[in-house]
């Protein structure tokens, strides 16, 4: 089953305007929230992340909110670019397997227009 | 200084066919990774190796194998391939196991057709 689930499929903004993509998870034993970024043709690439002991998490235009009681966390990218237009991933993973496995939701497709 | 490198990047075979996917990474990591992207994009987990030692096999067909040479060298091997096992497959490596260090980071991915 999935074990992270993430909204909207695909996101279309403006240049300036805020993006803003959520996930929501089940399982209360993970305990690092990443986000991937993926161009197309590339892997994905760490962007950003956040453990549970913190409710928001700023790196430059890019912040991870999370609300834990809720078990939702969603990333804001303000200002958004055209350069930004890529497949977003949120992942969960937990050390209880030791292999920090990620789990990832369904990816958002985000747009930017000029 | 490609961090994880993948080869080949693209691979068309035909079904039944024996193929391999090599992953090398030069971040000194402990641990490895081999994940599928299907055509929906949708990233699984397939296996995680560290030091060698296979941690999580997550319900892949045995013809799927993966080697590890060594701590830098991570390669999948497929056999009897068939077509639902099309798609990109991507390397990744971590520095360690535990709470101490989550990243990881992938390869550029290996594009497999099978006709």
């Amino acid at each position: 089953q999935q074990q992270v689930k993430q909204s909207p499929q695909s996101l279309i903004v403006q240049k300036g305007g805020i993006s803003i993509i959520n996930c929501a998870y089940e399982n209360t034993a993970f305990d690092y929230f990443p986000w991937y970024q993926q161009f197309p043709g590339k892997g994905p690439a760490l962007l950003i992340a956040i453990r549970p002991d913190v409710s928001e998490k700023k790196e430059g235009r890019f912040t991870i909110s999370f609300n834990k009681s809720a078990k939702q966390f969603s990333l804001h990218i303000m200002d958004s670019q055209p350069g930004d237009s890529a497949t977003y991933f949120c992942a969960a993973t937990d050390d209880q397997t030791g292999a920090n496995n990620l789990f990832f939701g369904t990816g958002t497709r985000l747009t930017v227009i000029p | 200084d490609t961090a994880v490198s993948q080869t080949p990047k693209y691979l068309v075979t035909q079904m039944g066919n024996d193929k391999s996917i090599k992953c090398e990474q030069n971040l000194g990591h402990d641990t490895m990774y081999w994940y599928k992207q299907d055509s929906k994009k949708f990233l699984k987990i397939m296996f995680s190796y560290n030091n060698k030692e296979l941690i999580i096999n997550e319900t892949v067909p045995n013809r799927f194998s993966p080697k590890s040479p060594d701590k830098a060298h991570l390669n999948l091997h497929i056999n009897s391939l068939e077509l639902g096992d099309s798609a990109v497959y991507f390397c990744a490596s971590s520095p360690k196991i535990g709470r101490a260090s989550y990243e990881q980071y992938f390869g550029p991915g290996t594009r497999l057709t099978v006709t």
